[in-house]
């Protein structure tokens, strides 16, 4: 059990371009979220699967965002036409669902649009 | 207003020192309650974890919840310079739910050596 992994930690794209990021989370666990922190601000929910499942997503994601889970390990977040404002640390996190719902986090991916 | 509030600081204190990290929520629903350490740069790191009201102590750390006050607090004991840190609280209502965490700011601490 290596945690939860980023793939990639840094990309620097350009407005308008494409960009797609993966997470794998923590083996056993059936949940999976992805979060966006801002510098100084605590991370905030965009959205979660309970195994291949999108559960629920935040007004927060909008219609350029999109998150697949689709054999329920590994998590992809794309963001269409990348924006400055999309500019952020994005971050996934796994759990086991009931129980507390203890999330452990991934290093992060951290984006720059340009 | 934000659900949880949390004193961005910075904070800075003499190694040693006992630290005082607290937030506030105004959800009565939230049950389980979280505190995280991030370094710069790096994704969050679990360091204590309680359920409802109570207290809870792990080496140096020592989490306490007052739901009756919407309060929580993270003590740490003998502060280190390695425990600078952004401190986050974290919070979400009982099992059932998504699990969705809601957090705080975060609160900068510097230990200086």
């Amino acid at each position: 059990d290596t945690g939860v992994s980023q793939d990639p930690r840094h990309k620097i794209t350009k407005r308008g371009q494409n960009v797609t990021f993966r997470c794998d989370p923590i083996s056993e666990h059936n949940r999976l979220y992805w979060y966006r922190q801002t510098l100084g601000q605590g991370p905030e929910f965009l959205t979660y699967f309970q195994n291949e499942a999108q559960l629920e997503k935040s007004r927060l994601l909008s219609d350029r965002f999109s998150a697949e889970r689709p054999k329920g390990s590994f998590s992809t977040l794309e963001i269409q036409r990348t924006e400055q404002g999309d500019s952020a640390m994005y971050l996934c996190a796994s759990s086991l669902a009931g129980g507390g719902n203890i999330q452990y986090f991934g290093a992060g991916t951290r984006l720059s649009v340009l | 207003q934000k659900e949880v509030e949390q004193d961005p600081g910075p904070l800075s204190v003499p190694e040693g020192a006992i630290v005082s990290l607290n937030c506030t929520y105004s959800n009565s629903a939230f049950q389980y309650f979280m505190w995280y350490r991030q370094y710069s740069r790096k994704g969050p790191e679990l360091l204590m974890y309680t359920y409802s009201s109570g207290n809870k102590e792990d080496g140096r750390f020592t989490a306490q919840v007052d739901k009756s006050s919407k309060y929580i607090s993270l003590f740490i004991r003998d502060s280190q310079p390695s425990d600078s840190a952004t401190y986050l609280c974290a919070m979400s209502p009982g099992s059932g739910n998504t699990g969705k965490l809601i957090f705080g700011q975060g609160t900068t601490l510097q230990v200086k050596p």
